[in-house]
C-alpha cells in the first residue's frame, strides 16, 4: 500500500462547480497534511496546510481533515478554469519534517 | 520576500559526465529539501537537512548522488556518472522546521542527460 494515494484523474468539472479532491495516508501518527498546486513545467506551489481535524477554509479552499478516517480532502468552490492543474497532497511520516506526496489528481475545469 | 532560487533552471549533460545542482533556501529557513520528479510522476524525496544535525539521505538513489549544504545555507546536489534515467526534475525546498513542515518550492532545474 502506497504511503499516501490519490486518484489520478483527471476530475473534470464545469466552470463555477466544487471541486472535490481526495486523499488517503498510511501513517497514523501523520500530524501535518499539505495541499499543493503543480501547473504544467511549474514547481508545486502550497495552497492550503491543516493539522487538526475538521475543516480549514482560506478563500475559494476549504482543507478537511478527518484522522481516524486517515483522510484529507481540498474543496475549491466556484472553481475556475485557471485552477486547472495538478494537485498534489503531502502528509508527514513520523513525525519528522520529511513529507511524502501523493502521486497527484489532475483537475481540469472547462468554461 | 525572495524564494527559493536553483540554478541552472536547464542543464543538459552528456551520460558519464558529473553535474552540480545549486539550491538557495528562503533566508531564514533551517530546514531544505531535495527532490526528483520525473516526467509525469511524482515527487521523490532525495535528502533532507535540518541544521547542523546529519542530513537523513535514505532517500538518494544511489552512491553517484550526494548534497552538502555549507553554512547552514546554500545546498548543493552532486550526480556523479550521470545515466539516462537521471533526466528528472530536481526541486529544492525550504521550511522554518521547527515551526511548521510548510515547505516552499524552488522553480527546479530540469535535467537531461543524452
Amino acid at each position: 500500500q502506497k504511503e499516501v494515494e490519490q486518484n489520478s484523474g483527471p476530475l473534470s468539472v464545469p466552470e463555477g462547480a466544487i471541486a472535490s479532491l481526495n486523499c488517503t495516508y498510511s501513517d497514523r501518527v501523520s500530524q501535518s497534511f499539505f495541499w499543493y498546486r503543480q501547473y504544467s513545467g511549474k514547481s508545486p506551489e502550497l495552497i492550503m496546510s491543516i493539522y487538526s481535524n475538521g475543516d480549514k477554509e482560506d478563500g475559494r479552499f476549504t482543507a478537511q481533515l478527518n484522522k481516524a478516517s486517515q483522510y484529507v480532502s481540498l474543496l475549491i468552490r466556484d472553481s475556475q478554469p485557471s485552477d486547472s492543474a495538478t494537485y498534489l497532497c503531502a502528509v508527514n511520516v513520523g513525525g519528522y519534517n520529511k513529507l511524502i506526496f501523493g502521486a497527484g489528481t489532475r483537475l481540469a475545469v472547462h468554461p | 520576500g525572495a524564494g527559493v532560487s536553483q540554478s541552472p533552471s536547464n542543464k543538459v549533460t552528456e551520460k558519464g559526465k558529473d553535474v552540480e545542482l545549486r539550491c538557495d533556501p528562503i533566508s531564514g529557513h533551517t530546514a531544505l529539501y531535495w527532490y526528483r520528479q520525473s516526467l509525469g510522476q511524482g515527487l521523490e524525496f532525495l535528502i533532507y537537512f535540518q541544521g547542523n544535525s546529519a542530513p537523513d539521505k535514505s532517500g538518494l538513489p544511489s552512491d553517484r548522488f550526494s548534497a552538502e549544504r555549507t553554512g547552514g545555507s546554500v545546498s548543493t546536489l552532486t550526480i556523479q556518472r550521470t545515466q539516462q534515467e537521471d533526466s528528472a526534475v530536481y526541486l529544492c525546498a525550504s521550511s522554518l522546521a521547527r515551526e511548521s513542515y510548510e515547505q516552499y518550492f524552488g522553480p527546479g532545474t530540469r535535467l537531461t542527460v543524452t
